[in-house]
């Protein structure tokens, strides 16, 4: 079982609209979630961090952690053709130092 | 800028061939992380340093690549006799040494072996 699960997509959400991300894991002793926004042939960029179980908005951005039923997600809110983009889900654990991603989820916002 | 660095930007070579890579990271940040991603996948971890330190690797690394982070600034990382399965994405990243610091990426380095 991999240590990240995302649905790869592609999920198109009209513009104005909200997007929904989802991911899950599998250790869980895993300690702090992120989530990086991907452009086609860009490096990952970080737009959300949530360390604790519950909501954090930022902007356009929700981040939702469910520690007990292992999973976390995205909402942006008043989707723009600009957030068309791969989103990465990402976590470290207590075993290691590094951060385990998953394999994206693609999101086209159509104008 | 003073955000994380990465040379060359693209990197075109020959099966057999070596190559090296350099990420200078942001810097006041301890931590240093090289990642590779190919098309479709997620990044994928490779090794890290705290400081100068290495001190974790991907069981995935294989005796081919190697990093050094000589003076705990600049890092490189070599892979020597490449292989067309080489090609890649190699990103950098950096963060503080807290435990919830989050990476910061550099642009990447491309490359292709043909």
């Amino acid at each position: 079982q991999k240590e990240v699960e995302q649905n790869s997509g592609p999920l198109s959400v009209p513009e104005g609209a909200i997007a929904s991300l989802n991911c899950t894991y599998s250790d869980r002793v895993s300690q702090s979630f992120f989530w990086y926004r991907q452009y086609s042939g860009k490096s990952p960029e970080l737009i959300m961090s949530i360390y604790s179980n519950g909501d954090k908005e930022d902007g356009r951005f929700t981040a939702q952690l469910n520690k007990a039923s292992q999973y976390v997600s995205l909402l942006i809110r008043d989707s723009q053709p600009s957030d068309s983009a791969t989103y990465l889900c990402a976590l470290t654990s207590r075993r290691a130092n590094n951060l385990f991603f998953g394999t994206g989820t693609r999101l086209t916002v159509i104008p | 800028d003073t955000g994380v660095s990465q040379d060359p930007r693209h990197k075109i070579t020959k099966r057999g061939q070596n190559v090296t890579f350099r990420c200078d990271p942001i810097s006041e940040h301890n931590r240093l992380y090289w990642y590779r991603q190919t098309l479709g996948q997620g990044p994928e971890f490779l090794t890290y340093f705290q400081n100068e330190a290495q001190l974790e690797k991907s069981r995935l690394l294989s005796d081919r690549f190697s990093a050094e982070r000589p003076k705990g600034s600049f890092s490189t990382l070599e892979i020597q006799r490449t292989e067309q399965g080489d090609s890649a994405m190699y990103l950098c990243a950096s963060s503080l040494q807290q435990g919830n610091s989050p990476l910061h990426f550099g642009n990447g380095t491309r490359l292709t072996v043909t």
